[in-house]
Formats: C-alpha cells, sequence, structure tokens
C-alpha cells in the first residue's frame, strides 16, 4: 500500500520570506501523480501544483515550486515570497494511474506571520 | 458558481440514524470522488464513479455505508446505522477525463457529520 509522510505538523514563516513543506512517500510503482493540496481554515481544498512522476523537471506555479527527487521518494514544496493567504493546512497526495482515489499525508499546519 | 457543491454542509444526528449527503460536481466532469477527513488528519479516499458507474472503493467503506450515482450527475452517500465513530468530514470531488491524462480532481466544502 502506499503511504504518504508529511513529518512537520506545524510551521511558521514571515511574511514575505521563503518556508519548504516535506513530504515523502512510499510506491513500488515507477509513474504515478504527486499533488500539493492547500486548505485554509473552514475552506474548501484547493490544489497548489502537480507533479508527473515521469517529468524530470520540477514543476512551478508562480510562488510555489517543487523539489521532486524519484528516487529519494521526496516531494517538498517550497512557498516563495510567504503572503498572509498562504496560511493553510498542506496536505501532499499520491495516486497512481488507473487508481483514481488519492492519499493524503496528515497535512502541515503553515501560519504565516506579518 | 460552477463548482463542487455539496449538501447539506452540517449534519447533526443521533446514534443509529441513516443520514445521506449530496454532491453536485461540476457540469462536464464525468469522475466523481467521496473521501472522508476526520479532524487532524488528510482526507481518506473512500469510493470512485466514472459517469454512473462505481469502479473503486475502499475497504474504508463499510456495509453501513452506500453511494450512487445515477445518471452519472449528482451522487448522494448514505450512511446507515450511524455510529459515533462516523463523525468527519465528508468530502466530494470531480475531474474530468482527457485520454489517459489524469485530471485534477476539484473538492467541494464537504459535509460535516456529528454523531451524538
Amino acid at each position: 500500500a502506499q503511504t504518504v509522510t508529511q513529518s512537520q505538523p506545524e510551521m511558521s514563516v514571515q511574511e514575505a520570506e521563503t518556508v519548504t513543506l516535506s513530504c515523502t512517500y512510499d510506491t513500488s510503482e515507477n509513474n504515478y501523480y504527486l499533488f500539493w493540496y492547500k486548505q485554509p481554515p473552514s475552506r474548501q481544498m484547493i490544489l497548489v501544483i502537480r507533479q508527473e512522476a515521469y517529468k524530470q523537471q520540477n514543476a512551478t506555479e508562480n510562488r510555489f515550486s517543487v523539489n521532486f527527487q524519484k528516487a529519494a521518494k521526496s516531494f517538498s514544496l517550497k512557498i516563495s515570497d510567504s503572503q498572509l493567504g498562504d496560511t493553510a493546512m498542506y496536505f501532499c497526495a499520491f495516486m497512481k494511474p488507473r487508481l483514481h482515489g488519492m492519499r493524503f499525508g496528515a497535512g502541515t499546519r503553515l501560519t504565516v506571520k506579518p | 458558481d460552477t463548482g463542487v457543491s455539496q449538501n447539506p454542509r452540517h449534519k447533526i444526528t443521533k446514534r443509529g440514524q441513516n443520514v445521506t449527503f449530496r454532491c453536485d460536481p461540476i457540469s462536464e466532469h464525468n469522475r466523481l470522488y467521496w473521501y472522508r477527513q476526520t479532524l487532524g488528519q488528510g482526507p481518506e479516499f473512500l469510493t470512485y464513479f466514472q459517469n454512473e458507474a462505481q469502479l473503486e472503493k475502499s475497504r474504508l467503506l463499510s456495509d453501513r455505508f452506500s453511494a450512487e450515482r445515477p445518471k452519472g450527475s449528482f451522487s448522494t452517500l448514505e450512511i446507515q446505522r450511524t455510529e459515533q465513530g462516523d463523525s468527519a468530514m465528508y468530502l466530494c470531488a470531480s475531474s474530468s477525463q482527457t485520454g489517459d491524462t489524469q485530471e485534477t480532481q476539484y473538492f467541494g466544502p464537504g459535509t460535516r457529520l456529528l454523531v451524538l
């Protein structure tokens, strides 16, 4: 079974600074998908960024980028120029192709301080 | 609003009662998913529909749980004989299929269930 581990239950960062959230996963698959979702307080989950395992290039979406290390089974999220609106729970998720349920980590609660 | 919608947003029930939740996916999405999220945890996958067919079920989906998606549009999740352990946020998500590409799942706001 695939497992996703987020080893940082809580993190904080000063506004405008950079923070990196960690995620590791366990799988025997060669092809799969990885995601970071954001869940603001009392609001719904939204996709931050996704990565296909067959792509060597790390995904980037504006201030958000990932460091995908396939051999190490590591998928960290870097948030640059942190903003107050980035305060949220961040979940790392894994999905195998042809099986459509995502497996999520326990989440990291990020607080951006003014 | 063209996002995923869920009703009700909150439900309080007594142990042993049956409850039903509804999910309306994004209109052009043919894939629909149910997840359960307990406090302080990440969502756990329950089940998946492609159109009206239920193609994947988690072992978490006990016999007391049943999900349907008639006509491949909205979906319902029913819990029979609720237990206190069923208290959680029930999340619905939808996505569209484009060839073999796994499209992004878009989540609804969830239904928070409290079983007394």
